[in-house]
């Protein structure tokens, strides 16, 4: 399966942990995304990412949250001392050449739920 | 930035009508306009894109119109059957914060009664 590959699919945190969410892109893509989803709500960008940097991370919370894509290895979407509101599905998506008008594929997803 | 409204946020049909969700942007400079598909618990899946050269493209029963001088585009689905039962999501593009990015809409729920 060559799509965009997410783990955990579930993942629960007590309140104060850290959570650590991954997301291997489709082969051949260098581009990710990651996507906050609340119940019932749409999909809300939170941070772009190409190999080694931070593109665009204006959608991200400033504190608590960060993101990587390493050279080597999937990206990572890192959460500190979680707190209840963080609980929702966290998607990530990949894209071959990056903006403009570049079809992103979206993976599986990460539910979070903090207790 | 982008603002995207998607209406009616929630859609009921009978198998065999038609369906039709609308969004508005607000960014003229927008181009390209996917909608994408998302059942219950999975992810969402690009369904049909329209880019702004053209008004309108089709694939079998799913087309999506596209009007740049009002700033909506729709997506029309004929002859529905329940597997198209899911929540619908349109996207435009944004370049707030330094990068081109997607803005979704709220999504419509449609159900499709058989």
């Amino acid at each position: 399966n060559a799509g965009v590959m997410q783990n955990p699919r579930h993942l629960v945190r007590r309140r104060g942990q850290e959570a650590r969410l991954r997301c291997s892109p489709m082969k051949g893509h260098s581009h990710v995304y990651w996507y906050r989803q609340l119940p019932e709500e749409g999909l809300k960008f939170m941070v772009y990412l190409q190999k080694e940097n931070i593109i665009d991370e204006s959608g991200m919370p400033k504190e608590r949250f960060s993101a990587e894509f390493p050279k080597e290895g999937p990206s990572i979407l890192r959460i500190q001392q979680v707190v209840r509101g963080d609980s929702a599905a966290y998607f990530c998506a990949s894209s071959g050449l990056g903006p403009p008008q570049e079809t992103q594929y979206f993976g599986p997803g990460t539910r979070l739920l903090v207790l | 930035g982008e603002n995207v409204e998607q209406h009616p946020s929630t859609l009921s049909v009978q198998e065999g009508d038609s369906a039709v969700i609308k969004c508005t942007y607000s960014d003229s400079a927008s181009n390209y306009f996917p909608w994408y598909k998302q059942e219950l618990g999975k992810r969402p899946q690009l369904i049909i894109d329209i880019r702004s050269n053209v008004g309108e493209k089709k694939d079998q029963r799913i087309a999506v119109t596209l009007n740049k001088t009002a700033k909506h585009f729709s997506l029309h689905i004929t002859e529905t059957q329940p597997e198209d039962s899911a929540v619908y999501f349109c996207a435009a593009p944004t370049s707030q914060g330094g990068s081109e990015k997607l803005v979704f809409g709220k999504g419509t729920k449609l159900t499709v009664n058989p």
